[in-house]
């Protein structure tokens, strides 16, 4: 069965510095795709970034940046030069199927908080 | 704008007292779906339905009934409503055969 892992329940960073949150998958679906989101207090969910299983660059999005090993099977979010607003709950997510069925699953979440 | 409407935003109700959160989407999808989320548990499926009249079970479906009468609205039904659905949902939709994924703002409902 598919699965997200987030091994980070809370992150704390400095500001202006660079910080990496874990992702790791589980899936035998040769097609998939992988999202970050974020929810901040007011708790909205954020599409951050998106990596597809058989895109071979890694994703970029201004500040985020998402480190994609699929042999691993990790999707590692970079957040470089965090800003306080940065601080928030973020979601590892996979979906797979193209749509059909059952087919989004989530990570338990990694609360990051920026100090400043 | 394109977006996906939840009402309410908020919402405290008693055990037993049916209730039903609203969705719409605006954007034509095919996909809907409903998420609750925990802490600890991130978002779990609850139903989804991938067309008009066609609706199925995610992973926690217990306590919940949904309808798609019409594309744009997918509303969740708690007929009696326990503490125990005290929870964040989210609706999301999407076109089927895409990778897109567009959230409501979500639902904090308390069942006291």
């Amino acid at each position: 069965a598919q699965k997200i892992t987030q091994t980070q329940p809370g992150m704390f960073v400095q500001e202006k510095e660079a910080v990496t949150l874990d992702c790791t998958y589980d899936t035998s679906d040769q097609s998939y795709g992988l999202f970050w989101y974020k929810q901040p207090s007011s708790g909205e969910m954020i599409f951050l970034i998106y990596q597809g299983s058989y895109d071979e660059q890694n994703a970029t999005e201004g500040r985020y940046s998402l480190n994609f090993q699929k042999a691993r099977k990790s999707a590692n979010l970079v957040i470089s030069a965090s800003q306080l607003g940065d601080s928030a709950m973020y979601f590892c997510a996979m979906r797979f199927g193209r749509g059909y069925g059952q087919n989004f699953v989530f990570g338990p979440g990694t609360r990051l908080s920026v100090l400043p | 704008e394109a977006q996906v409407t939840q009402n309410p935003r908020y919402l405290i109700t008693v055990t037993g007292k049916k209730l039903t959160v609203t969705c719409s989407q605006n954007m034509n999808h095919e996909y809907m779906s409903w998420y609750r989320q925990d802490p600890g548990l991130g978002l779990r499926q609850i139903y989804y339905s991938m067309n008009v009249e066609v609706t199925d079970k995610g992973d926690v479906p217990e306590g919940y009934k949904v309808s798609r009468k019409e594309k744009r609205n997918f509303p969740l039904i708690l007929e009696s409503p326990s503490p125990n659905q005290t929870s964040l949902y989210f609706c999301a939709s999407s076109f089927l055969g895409s990778w897109g994924y567009t959230f409501g703002s979500g639902t904090r409902l308390t069942v006291v």
